[in-house]
C-alpha cells in the first residue's frame, strides 16, 4: 500500500512559467519530507526538505509547501527551466528503527519544461 | 568528490541464473539502503543497514533475495534464482544517521531477466 503518493505521472510547462508538483501521504507519523530530483540513467538527488513542523521551505527557485491537515505537499519551481526536466520523487521519513533513516516514496512525476 | 558506486551497472542474465549487486557507500556513512524502481511501485525499499548491521528487510522477497554488508565498504544484493519479474533499476543509497532523511543515492544497476 502507497504511503507516498504523486498522482500526475507527467507534466509539461512552457520555459518560464511555474511548475506545480503534488504530493499526498497517508501516514501522520512521517516527520520529514523531501523531493529528489531524477535524470535518466542517474540516481536520484536530493532537491529540497520540509520538517512537519513547518509550512515552507524556500531555496532559490524550488519552495516546497506543508499542509499537514490534507497531509498534502507540493514542489514549486519558479520559474521553470528546461534543465528542470527530470523526474520528481517525494519522500517521507518514518521516525523508526532508532533513527535510521526510512524513506517512503512516491512513484515520480515526470516534468517537462518545454522551451 | 565522494559518491556510492555501484557494479555493475547494465546486467542481462537469463532466468534461474544468480546475479549479485554491488554498491560502495560513500566513506563515513554507516547507512546502506537498497531500492528497486519499478513503474508501478516507484522506489521501494528493499533492505537497510545501520552500522553494516540488516535492520529492515522486509520489502526483499526472502526466497530468493539476499542482502549483506560484508564489511563497511561493500554492500551486496543478489537475487537466486532471478526471475523475469526481477527485472527493474537496482539502486543502492547511503547516509548517516542523525542526519534526517539524507540519502545519497548511486546511479543504479539496470537488471534485465530474460
Amino acid at each position: 500500500d502507497q504511503q507516498v503518493k504523486q498522482n500526475s505521472p507527467s507534466l509539461s510547462v512552457q520555459e518560464g512559467r511555474i511548475s506545480i508538483l503534488n504530493c499526498d501521504y497517508t501516514n501522520s507519523m512521517f516527520d520529514y519530507f523531501l523531493w529528489y530530483k531524477k535524470y535518466p540513467a542517474e540516481g536520484p538527488t536530493f532537491l529540497i526538505s520540509i520538517s512537519s513542523i513547518k509550512d515552507k521551505n524556500e531555496d532559490g527557485r524550488f519552495t516546497v509547501f506543508l499542509n499537514k491537515s490534507a497531509k498534502h505537499l507540493s514542489l514549486h519551481i519558479v520559474p521553470s527551466q528546461p534543465g528542470d526536466s527530470a523526474v520528481y520523487f517525494c519522500a517521507a521519513n518514518h521516525p523508526k528503527g532508532g533513527g535510521a533513516n526510512n524513506l517512503f516514496f512516491g512513484t515520480g512525476t515526470r516534468l517537462t519544461v518545454i522551451p | 568528490d565522494a559518491r556510492v558506486t555501484q557494479t555493475p551497472r547494465d546486467k542481462v542474465t537469463e532466468m534461474g541464473q544468480e546475479v549479485t549487486m554491488r554498491c560502495q557507500p560513500i566513506l563515513g556513512h554507516n547507512t546502506v539502503f537498497w531500492y528497486r524502481q519499478t513503474m508501478m511501485q516507484g522506489l521501494e525499499l528493499l533492505a537497510y543497514f545501520r552500522n553494516r548491521a540488516p535492520l529492515d528487510d522486509s520489502g526483499m522477497p526472502k526466497d530468493r533475495f539476499s542482502a549483506e554488508m560484508p564489511d563497511a565498504t561493500l554492500a551486496t544484493l543478489k537475487i537466486q534464482p532471478s526471475e523475469p519479474r526481477d527485472s527493474a533499476v537496482y539502486f543502492c543509497a547511503s547516509g548517516r544517521t542523525g542526519v534526517v532523511g539524507e540519502q545519497f543515492f548511486g546511479p543504479g544497476t539496470r537488471l534485465t531477466v530474460l
